[in-house]
């Protein structure tokens, strides 16, 4: 059961670029959430997911793309990266009441 | 907006102390609130929830909640180095846990 798994770790974009940050859950979560934390900042919601095909916007979706075709799977999209997109990027699933958070990926774009 | 306030820190104690952290909130239909600990370049972990208002136990933690002041903190007993940390405080919005808002934390050390 491996939780809630990250890729990349980490990456560097140049400004205009586009990528996708990808999350897998293996606990047959309905409920998955991107977050962003910026340095001695707290987490901000980007985007969530109540189940497959479902998506809404959090605190901060300005920039940002998700797509939920399974319930494993919830990929984050960027479009046209800009250095306010640099951040550590935390995706979670959602058990009845406790977040699992995914080891995260740092985002750095120059 | 709604908010989430905590103190910003950073927190040094003696290891053996009690460690005092606390959070305020501004939306007075948050049902939920949630501690989590975020260890240097890790992801945050649940360690404590609480619903009720007064106290929760779960060994050396105690959270402690006060609806009527929007008030909810955590206390650590007999602090250890281990937990030295930065602690998250969390609300679920609209009168559930679905969605979290999260304070900025407050970096707590424990000083052997």
């Amino acid at each position: 059961n491996a939780g809630v798994t990250q890729t990349p770790k980490f990456r560097i974009l140049k400004i205009g670029q586009s990528m996708t940050l990808q999350c897998t859950q293996d606990m047959n979560h309905n409920y998955m959430y991107w977050y962003r934390q910026d340095p001695g900042m707290g987490l901000k919601l980007i985007y969530y997911s109540v189940g497959a095909g479902i998506t809404d916007k959090g605190e901060v979706p300005n920039g940002y793309n998700v797509s939920r075709s399974t319930t494993e799977d919830f990929p984050l999209r960027l479009e046209l990266a800009a250095p306010s997109q640099t951040s550590v990027y935390f995706c979670a699933s959602k058990s009845s009441y406790e977040q699992y958070f995914g080891p995260g990926t740092r985002l750095t774009v120059t | 907006q709604k908010e989430v306030e905590q103190n910003s820190g950073p927190l040094s104690v003696p290891e053996g102390a009690i460690a005092s952290l606390n959070c305020t909130y501004s939306d007075r239909g948050s049902q939920s609130f949630f501690w989590y600990r975020q260890y240097s370049g890790k992801s945050p972990e649940l360690i404590m929830f609480i619903y009720s208002n007064g106290d929760k136990e779960d060994g050396r933690f105690t959270a402690q909640l006060n609806k009527a002041s929007q008030y909810v903190s955590l206390l650590i007993r007999d602090s250890q180095p281990s937990d030295s940390a930065t602690y998250l405080c969390a609300v679920g919005t609209q009168g559930g846990s679905e969605k979290l808002v999260f304070g900025k934390g407050t970096k707590l050390t424990v000083n052997p």
